[in-house]
């Protein structure tokens, strides 16, 4: 079946980059996608990327993907404090399927 | 993308008892679908509810328990039936409307079962 694997938690310092990683096993994934959730919140779609992609850059984050290793990164640049959330990859692997969630990465930014 | 609204946003709850949970879109969506978060955990889709049909319940879950309605394409409920503690959750309804099979999410009705 599918599974998505994120590490939990991620501590970086306010001004430094961030790269939270995620590791998924579909091979027939067409796109990945990372999510964002403040406290309290729902999710909210913060990118996504087509699987014959490399890479999408959208201001400050910047998505790298290697499809041989089903590897995929977020970078965020220039973290700042509003940036302390958890961040969940999802993968989806046909456009009529509901997607499949990573447990989610903790990321605490100190200032 | 979609707005998706959620009410409530947050309840506490008896054990015993049933609660529903309401999501409005928008939008006129063909899906809606239905997740739960335990605390600390991801999501875990519960079902898929379609406008004229019965709801489909992914593994480990039963209508009985999460009965749905679907009366229109902008609105469903989800029912949490004869709630237990281990049922304290986020709720979260969202839809796919997006051609990259994005979903988006409402803000969530935090359930705590006491």
């Amino acid at each position: 079946g599918e599974d998505v694997e994120q590490s939990l938690f991620l501590s970086v310092r306010e001004g430094d980059s961030s790269v939270i990683n995620c590791t998924y096993t579909d091979s027939s994934s067409t796109y990945l996608y990372w999510y964002k959730q403040e406290p309290g919140a729902g999710l909210q779609l913060l990118t996504y990327i087509f699987s014959n992609m490399d890479m999408k850059q959208d201001q400050r984050l910047t998505v790298l993907l290697n499809k041989k290793d089903k590897h995929l990164s977020l970078r965020i640049a220039d973290t700042q404090t509003g940036d302390s959330a958890i961040y969940f990859c999802a993968e989806n692997n046909s456009g009529n399927t509901p997607l499949v969630f990573g447990k989610g990465t903790r990321l605490s930014v100190i200032a | 993308s979609a707005v998706i609204s959620q009410k409530p946003s947050r309840d506490i709850c008896q054990r015993g008892t049933s609660l529903t949970i309401q999501c409005q879109v928008d939008s006129q969506v063909t899906m809606m679908f239905w997740y739960r978060q335990q605390p600390g955990q991801s999501l875990t889709l519960i079902a898929t509810a379609n406008q004229g049909s019965e709801a489909t319940y992914e593994s480990g879950f039963v209508i009985d328990k999460f009965p749905i309605s679907r009366p229109n394409l902008t609105f469903s409920t989800l029912t949490v039936s004869n709630m237990s503690p281990e049922d304290s959750s986020i709720y979260l309804c969202s839809v796919q409307t997006g051609g990259a099979g994005e979903l988006f999410f409402g803000e969530g009705s935090r359930l705590t079962v006491l």
